[in-house]
């Protein structure tokens, strides 16, 4: 149980065109989803915090015009990056947590999105 | 704010060798504490945690960790590494349900046949 799909697992846009990723639990409720980005060779950067049905909650830095978050239900949440451009160019990754039966505290990692901006 | 530091950013060992990874964290409040491996080309997976109770935390293939609070750390170990280990590993600290996970900025172990 606690699988957590993303999709698509590649892309490649131009500059200036949007993305749109999603992020899908599975076999599970996740009241809470969380954004990461990752770039080559460093760690996990949360981006944003993302609760069903509420606004999204952005890390210091993170920019909400350009990184549109929507938590439509439990079991879905959408990454866009608006007016992609070369520097967005990375590896998300999204949690979610909340699982039933769970302590709420844990985290269960989707496979990640490699984006390239051309 | 809560913070994670891993001393140690890369880590070349020998089959068979012992390995511990190290962790500090800094954080004001109730902590829980993951251990994450991410294998080359995969998604990260959760090796091990500790919400409470026993501070040593045994995990998936021979892991574990120990949580010293005095010293607010919890490192990684496991007696003889194998080559199918290489991988990068990420501690991370987090608060109650729904909180958000901090991440160290991961150890790259290399473990040579």
């Amino acid at each position: 149980g606690a699988v957590v799909s993303q999709h698509p697992s590649w892309v490649i846009c131009k500059s200036g065109t949007s993305v749109k990723i999603e992020c899908r639990s599975l076999d599970f409720q996740a009241t809470t989803m969380f954004w990461y980005r990752q770039f080559p060779k460093q760690s996990l950067m949360l981006m944003a915090t993302s609760n069903e049905g509420s606004k999204a909650t952005y890390e210091q830095g993170v920019e909400k015009d350009k990184f549109l978050i929507n938590h439509a239900s439990l079991t879905l949440s959408t990454l866009t990056v608006t007016s992609a451009h070369p520097e967005d160019s990375s590896f998300y990754i999204c949690s979610a947590g909340g699982l039933a039966g769970g302590t709420g505290a844990e985290q269960y990692f989707g496979p990640g999105t490699r984006l390239t901006v051309t | 704010a809560q913070s994670v530091s891993q001393h140690n950013h890369h880590v070349i060992l020998s089959e068979a060798a012992s390995l511990e990874l190290g962790c500090n964290y800094s954080y004001g409040g109730t902590v829980n504490l993951f251990w994450y491996v991410q294998y080359p080309g995969q998604h990260l997976q959760l090796l091990l945690k500790y919400f409470s109770g026993d501070p040593l935390v045994k995990g998936i293939k021979g892991f574990e960790a120990e949580f010293i609070k005095s010293k607010f750390s919890f490192n990684l170990r496991k007696p003889s590494v194998q080559w199918s280990d290489t991988a990068e590993y990420f501690c991370a600290v987090g608060g109650n349900a729904g909180n958000m996970l901090t991440f160290g900025g991961g150890t790259r172990l290399m473990v040579k046949p």
